[in-house]
């Protein structure tokens, strides 16, 4: 299985910085990669894939970028909805798998 | 619009069965897998298995072969996650999700969630 590897696990952020957020494959996965958003109590939502690919109706200061094992989501401006834990997940192969989360709280 | 459903929550003793479903409506039900992931409380993500409608081909994570057994029913659009016998440490929440294209490889839709508590 290809083990995800998120760092931080947390990170305390105020409204306006910029946060970024890695991943780790632990083995090459191409630009196979998704990253989602979730709020307590609600699914995850996607809002990137194929690493760097903006799903449609997500704001454009989320972006992703990377390929091969090392990649990052990068919020340019944090807003007050942004606040909420996000995942990555291997897109390259079954079984797929997803990091342990990094959690975006207000500082 | 795409929506998948699922049915309302669980609370069983260990040692039940249990069946819950996923409809999906707005897209072709045939056409796109359905995922299932796990969510322990306060913690994270985890990909059970997935299933193609069209054909019902089944592929599961390690972790969850032989525990679960996904299915579906394309006559109604709707699949399934079932336990045989539950454990107190099936106690999650379940999505559905439905992958963004046929590779099946991530999801664009999910579910609402349905929470299964185990307990004697």
């Amino acid at each position: 299985d290809i083990q995800m590897t998120q760092s931080p696990s947390s990170v305390s952020a105020s409204v306006g910085d910029r946060v970024t957020i890695t991943c780790r494959a632990s083995q090459r996965i191409s630009s196979w990669l998704a990253w989602y958003q979730q709020k307590p109590g609600k699914a995850p939502k996607l809002l990137i894939y194929d690493a760097s690919s903006l799903q449609s109706g997500v704001p454009s200061r989320f972006s992703g970028s990377g390929s091969g094992t090392d990649f990052t989501l990068t919020i340019s401006s944090l807003q007050p909805e942004d606040f909420a834990t996000y995942y990555c997940q291997q897109a390259n192969s079954f079984p797929l798998t997803f990091g342990g989360g990094t959690k975006v709280e207000i500082k | 619009e795409v929506q998948l459903v699922q049915s309302g929550a669980e609370v069983k003793k260990p040692g039940e069965s249990l069946k819950i479903s996923c409809k999906g409506s707005g897209y072709s039900f045939t056409s796109y897998w359905i995922g299932w992931v796990r969510q322990m409380p306060g913690k994270g993500l985890e990909w059970m298995g997935i299933i193609y409608p069209g054909d019902s081909d089944t592929r599961y994570s390690p972790s969850f072969q032989g525990q679960v057994t996904i299915s579906a029913d394309k006559s109604i659009s709707t699949a399934y996650l079932q336990w045989s016998s539950l454990k107190a440490s099936d106690t999650a929440m379940y999505y559905c999700a439905k992958s963004y294209d046929r590779r099946g490889s991530l999801f664009d839709y999910w579910g609402q969630g349905t929470p299964v508590t185990v307990s004697s």
